[in-house]
């Protein structure tokens, strides 16, 4: 069974606060995606990364991709209100014709101001 | 936003009854899914399909069936609901197996 660990599961920060956030599997991924979940939405992707150590950049938003591809981090700079919601990423693996979505349980966050 | 609506967006029903929930798409997407997602369970893949009439089972498939008639519908049927079947259902779509998914708001189903 492939598992994406996730971590912290909740995390609770004053605004102006800087946070990572953490994806681990002993899995290798083709890719890996970030996805924000706001409450009585569905998640919404914010970014896809596909090298090993690729870095990416949106905004206060920093994505890095593991070298090995097995793990990934977010970190926010400066969170703010707006932040708040519930952050997943998903592994992607080759399944035949189709590509599966290993999903980790989300990392809850809250930024109070 | 990607023109995915999933319907009903609340529903409350009891034990032992039929319950289809209904994901509509204006995108002409290959790709449709069925999750649930549940505390401590995350996202749950329960069945997807990659073409009309074309469908295969995810990881939590027991109890639930699906259908595809048309590219824009992709139909997922309780047979007979169990409490445990309570839960928010997400549908998601996807044009080509590298490109990531889109999800609607959800369907949140309540089993009394």
């Amino acid at each position: 069974t492939q598992l994406l660990e996730q971590s912290p599961q909740f995390l609770s920060i004053q605004e102006g606060e800087n946070l990572t956030v953490y994806c681990n599997s002993s899995s290798v991924f083709s890719s890996l995606q970030w996805y924000r979940q706001e409450p009585g939405e569905g998640p919404v992707l914010l970014v896809t990364v596909v090298t090993g150590g690729e870095v990416k950049k949106l905004k206060r938003l920093t994505f890095q991709f593991g070298d090995a591809r097995k793990d990934s981090s977010l970190h926010i700079t400066a969170a703010q209100p707006g932040d708040t919601g519930l952050y997943l990423c998903a592994g992607v693996v080759n399944a035949g014709n189709n590509r599966k979505l290993i999903w980790g349980l989300g990392t809850s966050l809250g930024v109070n101001p | 936003d990607a023109g995915i609506t999933q319907s009903p967006r609340h529903k409350v029903t009891e034990t032992g009854t039929p319950v289809t929930l209904r994901c509509h798409q204006t995108e002409n997407h290959r790709y449709m899914y069925w999750y649930r997602q549940d505390p401590g369970h995350g996202l749950r893949l329960i069945h997807y399909s990659y073409g009309v009439k074309d469908t295969d089972k995810g990881e939590v498939s027991d109890g639930y069936s699906v259908s595809r008639s048309k590219t824009e519908d992709f139909l997922l049927t309780l047979e007979s609901a169990t409490s445990s079947q309570t839960s928010v259902y997400f549908c998601a779509i996807r044009e080509y197996s590298n490109q990531p998914q889109h999800f609607g708001d959800g369907t949140r189903l309540s089993i009394l």
